[in-house]
């Protein structure tokens, strides 16, 4: 069965530094999804990307996040100078019409 | 007022019974809405779409009131294996971005 990969698993990062979350959505689907977890607290929607553009961000989604597509495959989203408030899972997700399915998570660790 | 509203629970309830999670939306534009099951750090996995003319699916049942704006899923005769946080989600927007509420806990117990 088709699924969303995300790698790493795990990231620990020093505050400031540059992260990359990589993400391989389901092969034929069209539009993809970055949202976060913080621990105890709801999914929060980041950024929609559709037809090789943001479709919709949110307000979390500032100067400092950037998302990529950029070999038809991958999935990218970087945070150019993490807080440590941006330690949370970040998971992707990918949807062909209606149905949206998640990967397993990156749980990111700021320091 | 938040997007989407649930209780947060926790429901503990014994294995066998019949529980009822109940959800509130505030966007009467919302297009489409699921029910997500989300295990302890886990990512949400879709358990179901949910329609105005219900949708079953073995033990689960999901309904959409859209006059009341209120979403319902019912799980008959629980199972240990069903311990998990039920999420709510609307659907909104040409991006169709997919709006979570905060969740409800269920422990079923022995």
């Amino acid at each position: 069965e088709p699924e969303v990969t995300q790698t790493p698993s795990h990231q620990v990062t020093q505050m400031g530094q540059e992260v990359i979350l990589r993400c391989v959505p389901i092969s034929n689907h069209l539009y993809f999804y970055w949202y976060r977890q913080i621990l105890g607290q709801k999914v929060e929607f980041l950024v929609s990307f559709y037809n090789n553009e943001i479709s919709e961000k949110s307000e979390i989604f500032d100067d400092q996040f950037s998302v990529e597509r950029p070999d038809g495959s991958n999935f990218t989203l970087k945070i150019r100078s993490t807080k440590l408030e941006d330690s949370a899972m970040y998971f992707c997700a990918s949807k062909r019409q209606v149905e949206a399915f998640f990967g397993q998570g990156t749980r990111l660790t700021v320091v | 007022r938040k997007e989407v509203e649930q209780d947060p629970g926790p429901f503990n309830v014994p294995e066998g019974a019949t529980v009822a999670f109940n959800c509130t939306y505030s966007n009467s534009a919302s297009q489409s809405f699921f029910w997500y099951r989300q295990d302890c750090r886990k990512e949400p996995k879709l358990l179901m779409s949910v329609y105005s003319s219900g949708n079953e699916d073995g033990r689960f049942t999901a309904q959409l009131n859209r006059a009341s704006q209120y979403i319902s899923l019912l799980i008959r005769d629980s199972k240990l294996s069903d311990s998990a946080t039920y999420l709510c989600v609307g659907v909104t927007g040409t991006a169709s971005k997919l709006t979570f509420g905060t969740g409800t806990r269920l422990q079923v117990t022995l």
